[in-house]
């Protein structure tokens, strides 16, 4: 596809229960991060991969938050035992520039709305 | 002090004016920063990045940044009713690999 693609676009979770978000990313886009938006915030970093390395998790709130990306395209963001804290927007974005070099301009796609009741 | 932090707005702005945003950011060793624009519900969408000193100049947006006060804006010049959302200002520093860190963005309607 042209963009970033995520599904679902909305869940909704009893608390407790354990969800899966799904990220697409663009065609040939090395780098792949996932972020959490909370109402009339700005996105606040989780995770971030490489191909299927992930580099950097240092954003993940607690250890009911994982990750993966196991062939280096599509990524999974899994969220166990569900809290209402848990509510909010994530986002996934990919970006061509793998590292540290250049500028790496990130492409958000489209999120998936979490409501966790 | 928060690492990226912008006005809330929101700020009003006439169909046709110049709308301003500004960014601040804490962290000395930023070497990129962007601004997304992000409609109500929507994604954000990038409209920009720069990293050296000085302007920018892409169709009617200018970014413009001066690191040694640690400030970045926007200016939308002949701004319309279909730019009215919310402005979110990001940075990245290499050290810390592709992580954007962002404001919280401000919120920008034109009137017309």
């Amino acid at each position: 596809g042209a963009g970033v693609s995520q599904s679902p676009r909305y869940k909704v979770a009893k608390r407790g229960q354990d969800v899966a978000l799904r990220c697409d990313p663009i065609s040939g886009h090395v780098s792949l991060f996932w972020y959490q938006q909370a109402l009339g915030q700005g996105p606040e970093f989780l995770t971030y991969f490489q191909n299927e390395a992930q580099l950097d998790k240092s954003g993940l709130p607690s250890d009911r938050f994982f990750a993966e990306r196991p062939e280096g395209s599509v990524s999974t963001l899994k969220i166990q035992r569900t809290q209402q804290e848990d509510s909010a927007v994530y986002l996934c974005a990919s970006s061509q520039t793998p590292g540290t070099s250049g500028i790496g301009e990130q492409f958000f796609g489209p999120g998936t709305r979490l409501t966790v009741l | 002090q928060k690492e990226v932090e912008q006005n809330s707005g929101p700020l009003s702005v006439p169909e046709g004016a110049i709308a301003s945003l500004n960014c601040t950011y804490s962290d000395r060793g930023s070497q990129s920063f962007f601004w997304y624009r992000q409609y109500s519900g929507k994604s954000p969408e990038l409209i920009m990045f720069i990293y050296s000193n000085g302007d920018k100049e892409d169709g009617r947006f200018t970014a413009q940044l001066n690191k040694a006060s640690q400030y970045v804006s926007l200016l939308i010049r002949d701004s319309q009713p279909s730019d009215s959302a919310t402005y979110l200002c990001a940075v990245k520093r290499r050290e810390y690999g592709n992580k954007l860190v962002f404001g919280a963005g401000t919120i920008l309607r034109v009137k017309s």
